[in-house]
C-alpha cells in the first residue's frame, strides 16, 4: 500500500536552476494538493488540484507550476529556483471535498535546498 | 477569509502531564475541524476530525470538541508519553474553504520521561 508517493526526498539546487517534484497516489484520489513547511510558518498551500485537468492557485503560487494530466500524478515545477524556495514540500490527497471533506494522505515530504 | 489559530509552543511536559493545545478557527461557513500530527522526519497524518458541531472527535487517548460558540477545537489527552512527542496541527476544510485545507502554525510537544 504506497499512498502518496514523492520524489525526489531531498534536493540541493543552485540560483536559477529548475526541477521537478513528483508526486503520485494510488487510491484513486480526485483531489491532491501541494504545500510548503517553513520553519515555525506552518503548511502553505501552493496549487491544488480537484480532478484531472483542473488545477487552482493556492496561497503561494508564485516561482511554481502545476500540471495534472492523470488522477494519479501531480508534479510541481519550480522554475528559476530561488533561495526563498527552500522549504519542505509536502504532496497529499483526499478522496473528499465540500461538505465533508476526507481525509487528507500525506507524502513523505521533499527537502529542497536553493543556494 | 477563513483560517486557524493556535496555540504557540514549544510544550514541553513531563510523562503522564496532562496536556492542552489550543485552536480557534474563523470560518464563514460551518467547516469540518482536524487535527493532525508530524513525527520528527514524517508528513503529517489525521490524528482526529470533527464534520459538525458539538461533534468530539477522539484517537489514541486524545481528545477535540467542536464548539462552534466559542470557535474552538482544543486538543487534549490526560496523559502523555514520550511517544507522542510530535508536531500538532490543527485545520478546517469545508465548503466555504473552497476544497481547500487551511492549517494552523503547529504547535512542538517534547514528552519527557
Amino acid at each position: 500500500n504506497a499512498g502518496v508517493t514523492q520524489t525526489p526526498k531531498f534536493r540541493i539546487l543552485k540560483i536559477g536552476q529548475s526541477m521537478t517534484l513528483q508526486c503520485a497516489q494510488d487510491m484513486n484520489h480526485n483531489y491532491m494538493y501541494w504545500y510548503r513547511q517553513d520553519p515555525g510558518m506552518g503548511l502553505k498551500l501552493i496549487y491544488y488540484s480537484v480532478g484531472a485537468g483542473i488545477t487552482d492557485k493556492g496561497e503561494v503560487p508564485n516561482g511554481y507550476n502545476v500540471s495534472r494530466s492523470t488522477t494519479e500524478d501531480f508534479p510541481l515545477r519550480l522554475e528559476l529556483a530561488a533561495p526563498s524556495q527552500t522549504s519542505v514540500y509536502f504532496c497529499a490527497s483526499t478522496p473528499a471535498g465540500g461538505l465533508f471533506p476526507g481525509e487528507l494522505f500525506f507524502g513523505e515530504g521533499s527537502r529542497l535546498t536553493v543556494l | 477569509g477563513d483560517s486557524v489559530t493556535q496555540m504557540e509552543g514549544p510544550v514541553t511536559l513531563s510523562e503522564e502531564a496532562f496536556l492542552t493545545i489550543n485552536c480557534t478557527y474563523t470560518a464563514t461557513g460551518y467547516p469540518s475541524l482536524f487535527w493532525y500530527v508530524q513525527y520528527p522526519g514524517e508528513g503529517l497524518q489525521l490524528l482526529l476530525k470533527a464534520t459538525k458541531a458539538d461533534d468530539k472527535g477522539s484517537n489514541k487517548g486524545f481528545e477535540a470538541t467542536y464548539r462552534k460558540e466559542t470557535t474552538s477545537f482544543h486538543l487534549e489527552k490526560g496523559s502523555v508519553q514520550v511517544s507522542d512527542s510530535a508536531v500538532y496541527f490543527c485545520a478546517l476544510s469545508g465548503l466555504s474553504t473552497g476544497n481547500q485545507f487551511y492549517f494552523g502554525t503547529g504547535t512542538s510537544l517534547t514528552v519527557i520521561p
